[in-house]
């Protein structure tokens, strides 16, 4: 079946702007990550989404950054007024259930932004 | 302080041969940790994840093992391919409902 996708692949913005990354997650996931990936750094979690639970927004750097999940699936993650230190790579993964023991996320392909 | 600590931050190593990455961790409460493979402009792959009383699990060419007392696991791959050239992640689950902490990734590259 079809992985994890994002859109888009690529977004350049300039500083100052909002920008909207969207991410189908695999169907039937009932748990989704969004991620950060800066150059040169190692992933860092931003928001966390798990079935009708209120979402785990711990990881987001300011109140800059939100993020949606429609019905379960879809997620969009709202960068607003947009600085150059948001330039990274966005990374959405969605696994089957977080059981804490076995759950596997599978990755999208990641949205990278420059903000310019 | 939860971290994680890959090493080398890089490493080229001909094919047909064979290395080791290292990966050490503070995390605490340990709940298990996993190894990732991320191609050039791809997500990461899951490879294999190991719980606390798991000493060494293989995929293939990969083989993990995992001392919990030390808080030091490896990544050895054999016979290496053109294909295993990439970034290789570490991620500790922090307690069973924690977050995952990653560390930033050894970049292997194979060449011919």
């Amino acid at each position: 079946g079809a992985g994890v996708s994002q859109s888009p692949s690529n977004k350049v913005t300039e500083k100052g702007k909002d920008v909207e990354l969207r991410c189908d997650p695999i169907s039937g996931h009932t748990a989704l990550y969004w991620y950060r990936q800066s150059l040169g750094q190692g992933l860092e979690f931003l928001i966390y989404f798990q079935g009708n639970s209120a979402p785990d927004k711990s990881g987001l750097p300011s109140d800059r950054f939100s993020a949606e999940r429609t019905g379960g699936s879809v997620s969009t993650l709202t960068i607003q007024r947009t600085q150059q230190e948001d330039s990274a790579v966005y990374l959405c993964a969605s696994s089957p259930r977080d059981s804490g023991r076995a759950d596997t996320q599978y990755f999208g392909p990641g949205t990278r932004l420059t903000v310019l | 302080k939860n971290q994680v600590e890959q090493s080398p931050q890089s490493l080229i190593i001909l094919e047909g041969k064979n290395c080791t990455l290292q990966c050490n961790y503070t995390v605490s409460p340990f709940s298990n940790l996993r190894w990732y493979k991320q191609d050039t402009g791809r997500g990461p792959v899951s490879l294999t994840i190991m719980t606390f009383s798991e000493n060494t699990k293989s995929n293939g060419r990969y083989t993990a093992t995992l001392d919990a007392d030390t808080k030091q696991s490896s990544l050895h791959i054999t016979a290496s391919q053109l294909s295993d050239s990439a970034s290789y992640i570490c991620v500790v689950r922090r307690g069973s409902q924690g977050n995952l902490i990653f560390g930033k990734g050894t970049k292997l590259s194979v060449k011919p």
